[in-house]
């Protein structure tokens, strides 16, 4: 079985520029989450869908940060514009549906903002 | 989610037994007990989950103190590849229409010495 795919893997942008980061959760995976792990932390929850539609963004900074996953199944996440505390590693996870028991977690993009 | 608390790192010999602490002191009755590990430069991987009764898997074993404040994760027999940070994480049952994503610390940091 495939896991979660996510792109790119590395991308180094300059402060004030924009990015996007796409991710294809396992197949048939109709709940999708991103996270943010900043280097020495655990990772935080940015955003969670199921199928199309969201279903917690409280901690998604949204006046620089957006998301979607139109056709409920691939979705993009995109900074515009990126600030340096936006170093992070990206993480993508899906899960059957929602209160499934557990996440499978795509390896992560890793952004440097310089 | 309740608060969990893991020691930031710990260390062990390649082929011994090693024993994960957690205390989640506030932990409320309908609280699952989830551990999930982070190999270098993967995203977080699902090992065991609990709600009282000790657990096992193919990969581990979770033992739940009778009072439900503390647990530890067992690993029979550690391998260079075990060698991972350890999260121990609180997940209320989920009772539909909610978010149900997982709430992340800084975990224990495992060490395999050869």
């Amino acid at each position: 079985e495939a896991g979660v795919a996510q792109s790119p893997r590395y991308k180094i942008i300059e402060k004030r520029q924009s990015v996007a980061f796409w991710c294809n959760p396992i197949s048939g995976h109709a709940t999708l989450y991103w996270y943010q792990q900043i280097l020495g932390q655990g990772p935080k929850l940015l955003i969670q869908f199921q199928n199309n539609g969201v279903v917690d963004d409280s901690q998604l900074p949204k006046d620089r940060f957006s998301a979607e996953r139109l056709k409920g199944v691939d979705s993009t996440l995109k900074i515009q514009p990126a600030k340096l505390e936006d170093s992070a590693v990206y993480l993508c996870a899906s899960s059957l549906t929602l209160g499934s028991t557990e996440a499978f977690f795509g390896q992560g993009t890793r952004l440097t903002v310089v | 989610d309740a608060k969990t608390t893991q020691p930031n790192s710990m260390e062990s010999n390649e082929e011994e037994p090693v024993h994960l602490p957690c205390n989640h002191s506030t932990i409320s009755g309908t609280d699952y007990i989830h551990w999930y590990r982070q190999l270098p430069s993967q995203g977080p991987e699902y090992v065991i989950h609990g709600l009282t009764s000790n657990v096992n898997n193919r990969m581990a074993s979770l033992a739940i103190a009778e009072d439900r404040k503390s647990s530890t994760l067992i690993l029979h027999r550690a391998t260079l590849r075990d060698a991972a940070v350890y999260y121990c994480i609180l997940r209320g049952v989920y009772s539909g229409g909610g978010a149900d994503g997982l709430t992340f610390g800084k975990g224990t940091h495992l060490i395999i010495q050869p």
